[in-house]
């Protein structure tokens, strides 16, 4: 599975509440990858990352922001949550650095916000 | 941007026979072309991908073709098990893109 987790794995938030989740890598992969999965539109992504502090944005990105301190860790915050944001969020990772986009995606996170 | 159109948004097809999923993609500069399958609550997973240097890929039951002067590339599974119900995903990218584009899926239902 690539080495990848995501944590929390499930949660319930309320409506402007600030949501962070967290997705890591063990393998020192450069790029990763913030998605969202929401019936009928596929994966979504949010935004990226390709090394420490460098970060952009993806198609759906408003609303949420995103940090890379370290190599093996981003996050993806949600300063203040909306229903409209409920849906099952994916963290994936790019090995090596190749000329193709070949990726691998993390086990998932479902965030509820009420 | 790159835009990529998946069809069928559904599928069913009898245990046995073959399924087909297609999808066209705008970027005539795209060269890499994945797909994954995503099992009921797990994630997505790469079964299969090919680039714009060949026309076709197999591996085992599962094909990908692609015709770059249409733009558009083609899924095919062989002999069809249960095993293969699933959301399929294609996705493409250019040489160079820092990001994938996926198509809205297509959700496989193998009828035994």
């Amino acid at each position: 599975d690539a080495g990848i987790t995501q944590s929390p794995r499930h949660k319930v938030t309320e409506t402007g509440t600030p949501v962070t989740l967290r997705c890591h890598q063990t393998e020192n992969h450069r790029y990763m990858y913030w998605y969202r999965q929401d019936p009928g539109h596929g994966l979504r992504l949010i935004h990226y990352s390709y090394g420490v502090k460098d970060t952009d944005k993806g198609e759906v990105s408003d609303g949420y922001s995103v940090s890379r301190s370290k190599t093996e860790d981003f996050l993806l915050t949600l300063e203040s949550a909306t229903s409209s944001q409920t849906s099952v969020y994916f963290c994936a990772i790019r090995p090596g650095q190749g000329l193709v986009n070949e990726q691998f995606f993390g086990p998932g996170t479902r965030l509820t916000v009420l | 941007g790159e835009n990529v159109e998946q069809h069928p948004s559904t599928l069913s097809v009898q245990e046995g026979d073959s399924a087909v999923i297609k999808c066209t993609y705008s970027d005539s500069a795209s060269n890499y072309f994945p797909w994954y399958k995503q099992e009921l609550g797990k994630r997505p997973q790469l079964i299969i991908d090919i680039r714009s240097n060949v026309g076709e890929k197999k591996d085992q039951r599962i094909a990908v073709t692609l015709n770059k002067t249409a733009k558009h590339f083609s899924l095919h599974i062989t002999e069809t098990q249960p095993e293969d119900s699933a959301v399929y995903f294609c996705a493409a990218s250019s040489q160079g893109a820092q990001k994938l584009v996926f198509g809205q899926g297509t959700r496989l239902t193998i009828n035994p």
